[in-house]
């Protein structure tokens, strides 16, 4: 089955960029997923990638696809302390059911 | 504009004492799913529905069960909750058809205490 890795925790100062980067193992994830998940609350939806894609920006997130290393990363520019959760690196494999990362903890000091 | 919502948001309830939770979406999505997540892990799939057919994971306990009334509902029954089952609970929906598959969306989840 597919398995999803992520780095733990990320630290960075206010107004810096913040790059959460994601590696999966199965070649046929179809949709690779970033969710936001806020103390006490559940997975918000940030952004999502077709596997046919390379790269996918929404105001100030970039998602980037690197297919051939199974290599999946997010870029918020700007960062914000109202950024600072978990992030959730999901992708599908080949069911419609995704895995989920053990999530990024991103914090955002001034 | 809530399109996933679970109720209660908080529950204690004691040891060995059912316990239901529900969900219920807006979405019209065909797909709903329910999430056990503990402190600093990953959400974990206890089991979900495709339109009426229930799928359980293999590792989900038998005290962990679910019904699907109609579209829009579903719930979560902990016939004899333990210790370990204090954790968040998640409910989602998807979209799923010929046209494609629609991203998971998450009610802000029911947060269980097992005293």
């Amino acid at each position: 089955g597919e398995d999803v890795e992520q780095s733990l925790f990320l630290s960075v100062r206010e107004g810096d960029s913040s790059v959460i980067n994601c590696t999966y193992t199965d070649s046929s994830s179809t949709y690779l997923y970033w969710y936001k998940q806020e103390p006490g609350a559940g997975l918000q939806l940030l952004t999502y990638i077709f596997s046919n894609m390379d790269m996918k920006q929404d105001q100030r997130l970039t998602v980037l696809l690197n297919k051939k290393d199974k290599h999946l990363s997010l870029r918020i520019a700007d960062t914000q302390t109202g950024d600072s959760a978990i992030y959730f690196c999901a992708a599908t494999g080949g069911s419609y059911i995704p895995t989920f990362g053990r999530g990024t903890s991103l914090i955002v000091h001034p | 504009d809530a399109m996933v919502i679970q109720n209660p948001r908080y529950q204690v309830t004691q040891f060995g004492k059912p316990v239901t939770l529900s969900c219920s979406q807006t979405l019209n999505h065909n797909v709903m799913y329910w999430y056990q997540q503990k402190s600093s892990q990953a959400p974990k799939l206890l089991f979900h529905y495709y339109d009426k057919d229930f799928n359980n994971e293999a590792d989900t306990p038998d005290n962990f069960q679910s019904r699907r009334p109609n579209t829009s509902f579903c719930f979560l029954d902990i016939r004899s909750p333990g210790l370990g089952d204090t954790a968040m609970y998640l409910c989602a929906t998807s979209g799923i058809g010929t046209d494609g598959n629609q991203p998971q969306h998450f009610g802000d989840g029911t947060r269980l205490s097992i005293l």
